[in-house]
């Protein structure tokens, strides 16, 4: 079955970065975008961008343009964002998505 | 960008009754391919979105056929017939026509 593993709840420092991952699996990773999306606690959800992890074509929201860095891994199947210049306002769960099948969420703290 | 403004806030239900959530974009969604990418989801507490409806109508798979998905342009509607428990949770529309796609702000549907 279709499944997206994301890695483990990070608590980082102001101005330091992190990268959290996505694995694939159930099916074949080059076919489907994967879009990454945020959501502060209690609020609505944002779409950050999106990979084709056939090509390594990107798209951006503006708005995330210079704090999240997508990449994939196809031997692995395996989507990472890198998300950098962390402030207390990039504190979130992080999601990663096939659109009809999403990963469990990632907890990004951020606090000194 | 795309706004799409979500009515109500809150949906106070019965169990058993109809409910229906309101999705209004700022331009239209329809798609120079002739296709609008206006997806719906649903958010239960605790838990990653979960598609519901794609392209404005179409249920995805395994979705009960009491939730129907309507409209055009840039006027749309989640209708929930015969409101479950397992149905209670934030419901999100989303549109993936313009760049950057966006989320509305939700819309939550509570037991009254």
């Amino acid at each position: 079955q279709v499944q997206l593993q994301q890695s483990g709840a990070e608590l980082t420092k102001p101005g330091s970065s992190v990268k959290i991952s996505c694995k694939a699996s159930g099916y074949t990773f080059t076919s489907y975008d994967i879009s990454w999306i945020k959501q502060r606690p209690g609020q609505a959800l944002e779409w950050i961008g999106a990979i084709n992890p056939g090509s390594g074509g990107t798209g951006y929201n503006e708005k995330f343009k210079g704090k999240a860095t997508l990449t994939v891994d196809k031997s692995s199947s395996t989507a990472f964002m890198q998300l950098s210049s962390l402030t207390p306002e990039d504190t979130a769960v992080y999601y990663c998505a096939r659109k009809d099948y999403w990963g469990q969420g990632v907890m990004v703290t951020v606090s000194s | 960008d795309v706004v799409l403004t979500q009515t109500p806030v809150a949906q106070p239900v019965t169990l058993g009754d109809q409910a229906s959530i309101s999705c209004r974009s700022s331009q239209s969604l329809v798609h120079s391919n002739g296709n609008t990418y206006l997806e719906w989801y649903l958010q239960k507490p605790g838990q990653s979105p979960q598609l519901l409806i794609y392209k404005v109508s179409n249920r995805f798979s395994g979705v009960p056929d009491r939730f129907i998905g309507s409209g055009s342009g840039s006027d749309f509607t989640l209708k929930i017939s015969r409101v479950e428990p397992e149905d209670l949770g934030v419901y999100y529309c989303f549109q993936a026509t313009h760049d950057p796609w966006t989320f509305g702000g939700g819309t939550k549907l509570e037991l009254k």
